[in-house]
């Protein structure tokens, strides 16, 4: 049963048409993470949320932003999409950000396109 | 944050023992040592962690040795499936969280 599950896992939007990404999980994990993935590039982490509370990576454009609900979902909105943002977006979920409860579980991930 | 090294790709034949080393040279009293696996497409899946001397599990080996500042992965007689993408990841970004993944080892597998 999948643990980590991401909808849609392809999305075409347009360029500048706010889209929003969505995560579920089902263990109850107090991190969730999102990472952008380009073409034979390693994931490069956006932000995550250990339960509510917010981490934003230094370098993440402000045209994105995250909203975790509750312990089970967290939504990635690209609030004015480029063509450089269409890449394979991943989100992670773990027990704890150190330590050995490190273990992070991905979803399948959303490819998104921008035309 | 220790910055990782990794050979940027690795060719193997099936059945073989690969053994990719990561160098870490900067590594911190307090960090351990994970290992992913990432096929096209598909999210990184974990493969093993550890802190220090050896750890095995069902999948792979960790080789760490006493001054930490490398570790080596080990697959024992891999399979065309264990084409992938392998990463190394050690230590805290800024924000406290390990989950910063270095470049990578591409390992391709072949009959």
């Amino acid at each position: 049963d999948a643990m980590v599950i991401q909808n849609p896992r392809y999305q075409v939007t347009q360029f500048g048409k706010p889209v929003t990404l969505s995560c579920s999980q089902t263990l109850n994990h107090n991190v969730m993470y999102w990472y952008q993935q380009k073409s034979s590039q390693a994931p490069k982490l956006l932000f995550h949320y250990y339960d509510k509370d917010f981490n934003n990576e230094a370098d993440t454009p402000d045209n994105f932003q995250s909203r975790r609900p509750n312990t089970s979902f967290c939504f990635l909105d690209i609030r004015s999409p480029g063509l450089g943002d269409a890449a394979m977006y991943l989100c992670a979920t773990s027990r704890e950000t150190t330590g050995l409860n490190t273990e992070a579980f991905f979803g399948q991930g959303t490819r998104l396109t921008v035309v | 944050l220790a910055k990782t090294t990794q050979p940027i790709s690795m060719d193997s034949y099936e059945g073989q023992e690969v053994n990719i080393t990561c160098s870490h040279n900067n590594i911190a009293t307090n960090d351990y040592i994970t290992w992913y696996q990432q096929f096209p497409s598909q999210g990184p899946r974990f493969i093993i962690q550890g802190y220090k001397t050896k750890v095995t599990n069902e999948v792979a080996s960790l080789f760490i040795p006493a001054d930490r500042k490398s570790s080596t992965l080990s697959l024992p007689r891999v399979s065309l499936s264990d084409t992938a993408v392998y990463y190394c990841l050690v230590g805290f970004n800024n924000a406290g969280n390990m989950l910063t993944f270095g470049g990578g080892t591409r390992l391709m597998v072949k009959p």
